[in-house]
């Protein structure tokens, strides 16, 4: 079963507009990684934030985690038509697996 | 960085055949891989958990019996689709969890995938 639940489930926006992804989870992590998945292509990892972290930079990517609400939020700034894919949060549970959230499709229009 | 390949890419297989599909830790050794599939516009399901030289851990649903993992070595996992149908299609992702690094463990190194098709 899946773990996390993000919305919105598609986002489309013109370049250099932000884009802002959400994903809620139901168990308690230890951490929580966003990855980026270009069409029939394999995962990128793009950051991970730690339980005991609120926010995260890395470029134009910011993560923020708020274990009390068990969400976390992505937002891509400056968006460019490259950044176009599938964007997944995906927590650890026991033994290391990796359990993925259903996903956002974001397409930026040049 | 870590680097997972898998081979093939892509495969056209006729209903009732197998297929194997390989996955590889190129350049670290991997005690576990994940096996995923993903169906279009969804998500990533995990299929099983493979680890060196013991028997998979499969998930809730998924036959063992269909799906075959072997852990030969510890760069290498393979996956075989038994007797594959059309509703076997789908794309096939394999994953190596890291053992060294900052936190070690923590970040799962993804194959590109390898996309079948059972006619």
């Amino acid at each position: 079963s899946q773990q996390g639940e993000e919305d919105p489930q598609a986002l489309s926006i013109q370049e250099g507009e932000n884009a802002t992804m959400n994903c809620s989870y139901k168990t308690s992590i230890n951490n929580l990684q966003w990855y980026r998945q270009n069409s029939g292509r394999g995962l990128v990892h793009l950051i991970l934030i730690r339980s005991n972290e609120r926010e995260k930079h890395s470029g134009r990517l910011r993560v923020t985690l708020d274990t009390s609400k068990k969400s976390s939020s992505l937002l891509i700034t400056a968006s460019r038509a490259a950044d176009t894919a599938s964007y997944f949060c995906a927590t650890p549970t026991g033994g290391f697996k990796t359990i993925f959230g259903a996903g956002t499709r974001l397409f930026v229009k040049a | 960085g870590a680097v997972v390949s898998q081979h093939p890419s892509w495969v056209i297989c006729k209903s009732g055949t197998s297929v194997k599909i390989e996955c590889r830790s190129l350049d670290f050794q991997a005690t576990t891989m994940f096996w995923y599939r993903q169906f279009p516009k969804q998500s990533l399901m995990l299929m099983a958990t493979s680890n060196e030289g013991s028997k998979a851990t499969y998930e809730q649903g998924v036959e063992k019996d269909k799906f075959l993992i072997n852990h030969a070595s510890l760069t290498l996992s393979t996956l075989t689709v038994t007797s594959a149908h059309p509703e076997d299609s789908s794309f096939y992702i394999c994953s190596a969890r890291t053992s060294f690094g900052r936190g070690g463990g923590e970040t799962q190194y993804f194959g590109p995938g390898t996309r079948l098709l059972v006619l």
